[in-house]
């Protein structure tokens, strides 16, 4: 059982480009988000889905969206990229506890260096 | 405006010590709150969960407590050993459906465990 994956690992994109971060999970859980992590700045949420064919936005949802198709998969696109968005991005997925509780299961990361 | 904060310097810790992390929180009405661990270049795995009307949590070495008068959880880790080392971090829940629209994360504690 793989969990989650995320790809690319590493990435260094021109300002301007268009970039997509894979998300997969196997687990089959209803819920996704992506966070970017940054020094000093800690975790934030960008976007999330409770379910397939729904979406929300998170704390820092400007530049980036997302889409999901399906139970598995949910890519994050930064249309244009800016240096401001050179983070540690990762992707994850919840599974809900008994009473009502959410734990996230987190994926490896991808590094996204604009320049 | 909401705030986590968690203690932003490194804590040392000989071998063997308890080792206690704190998470204070303002202007938030968390359902739960949850531990999480961070080793560099990895994405944080859950650790422990703690609702509201519960005092104390314990799993295997690691113990929680959450005090909603206080605004305050504490991490402990008894018998510290140097594979302890990590980033710990705490996230909050809020409300009745437990995060499902994602967490809310502290910046995290370099807890570092001295042989």
């Amino acid at each position: 059982i793989a969990g989650i994956t995320q790809a690319p690992t590493s990435q260094i994109l021109a300002a301007g480009r268009r970039m997509t971060l894979r998300c997969t999970q196997d687990m089959r859980h209803n819920a996704m988000y992506w966070y970017r992590q940054d020094l000093g700045l800690g975790l934030r949420l960008i976007h999330y889905s409770n379910t397939a064919g729904t979406t929300g936005k998170g704390e820092v949802p400007d530049g980036y969206s997302v889409s999901r198709a399906n139970t598995d998969d949910f890519p994050l696109t930064l249309a244009s990229a800016v240096p401001s968005q050179t983070s540690v991005y990762f992707c994850a997925s919840s599974s809900q506890t008994s009473g009502g509780a959410v734990t996230q299961y987190f994926g490896p990361g991808t590094r996204l260096t604009v320049l | 405006s909401q705030k986590i904060e968690q203690n932003s310097e490194a804590l040392n810790i000989q071998e063997g010590k308890t080792a206690t992390l704190t998470c204070n929180y303002t202007n938030y009405s968390p359902a739960y709150l949850q531990w999480y661990r961070q080793d560099p270049g990895r994405g944080p795995v859950f650790l422990l969960l703690i609702r509201e009307n519960e005092k104390e949590k314990r799993k295997e070495r690691l113990k929680v407590t959450f005090d909603t008068t206080l605004k305050q959880s504490l991490f402990h880790i008894t018998a510290s050993q140097p594979a302890d080392s990590a980033t710990y971090l705490c996230a909050l829940g809020e409300g009745s459906g437990g995060g499902a629209d994602g967490l809310t994360f502290g910046k995290g504690t370099h807890l570092i465990i001295q042989p």
